[in-house]
């Protein structure tokens, strides 16, 4: 198993650009979250997704969509990117109907500009 | 809101224990999570305990729960300068869902 993958590592994007953080899960887990993690504050819940075709919001999930339309596949869009987004972005995933913990990607950092 | 505070730095030598400290705010929860993050990775489990222990032991690790104060601690014996990382405690919130709180930074000295 890859366990939870991200792409791209690293990305550079202006003011207003658009653009899709990538992550993909290859252990049948049915919930799959996106976190953000900025320097003192931990990591906050983006969006979350109990299954394909089901999302929900987390704390702070302004500015961001997204999908679940297989289950191994979660991207994350930014529809108009802010420099308040620069951040390092983490996607998790974990087996359904357990309180077995989340296995986490190795994160996505993004610069805004 | 439901908070989880942790110091932000701590430094030891190695061959000392290390005791990283946590407050929570959600006495509902379940589980509590000790998480590791080496430089430029992700976050790695290190260890959890159920609501209703009050100590886990495993190997180096040893975790203290003190339901009362809403306290959590993880030390770690004969720290070593691997063990140099950043620790997050987090609390599960609803489902599956985790608070983490902002992640104490250990730094180990030779």
């Amino acid at each position: 198993n890859a366990g939870v993958t991200q792409t791209p590592k690293f990305q550079v994007l202006k003011t207003g650009q658009s653009m899709t953080l990538q992550c993909a899960q290859d252990m049948n887990h049915e919930y799959m979250s996106w976190y953000r993690q900025d320097p003192g504050m931990g990591l906050r819940l983006i969006h979350y997704s109990v299954g394909a075709g089901i999302t929900d919001q987390g704390e702070v999930p302004n500015g961001y969509n997204v999908s679940r339309s297989t289950t191994e596949d979660f991207p994350l869009r930014l529809l108009s990117a802010a420099p308040s987004q620069t951040s390092v972005y983490f996607c998790a995933s974990s087996p359904p109907g357990t309180k077995e913990t989340q296995y986490f990607g190795p994160g996505t950092r993004l610069l805004v500009l | 809101g439901e908070d989880v505070e942790q110091s932000l730095f701590l430094s030891v030598r190695e061959g000392d224990s290390s005791v990283i400290n946590c407050t929570y705010t959600d006495s509902s929860s379940t589980y509590l999570y000790w998480y590791k993050q080496e430089p430029g990775a992700g976050l790695q489990l290190l260890t959890y305990i159920f609501s209703n222990m009050d100590m886990k032991q495993d190997q180096r690790l040893t975790v203290l729960l003190n339901k009362k104060d809403k306290h959590l601690s993880l030390r770690i014996a004969d720290t070593q300068t691997g063990d140099s990382a950043i620790y997050f405690c987090a609390e599960e919130l609803y489902g599956q869902n985790f608070v983490f709180g902002p992640g104490t930074r250990l730094s180990v000295l030779p």
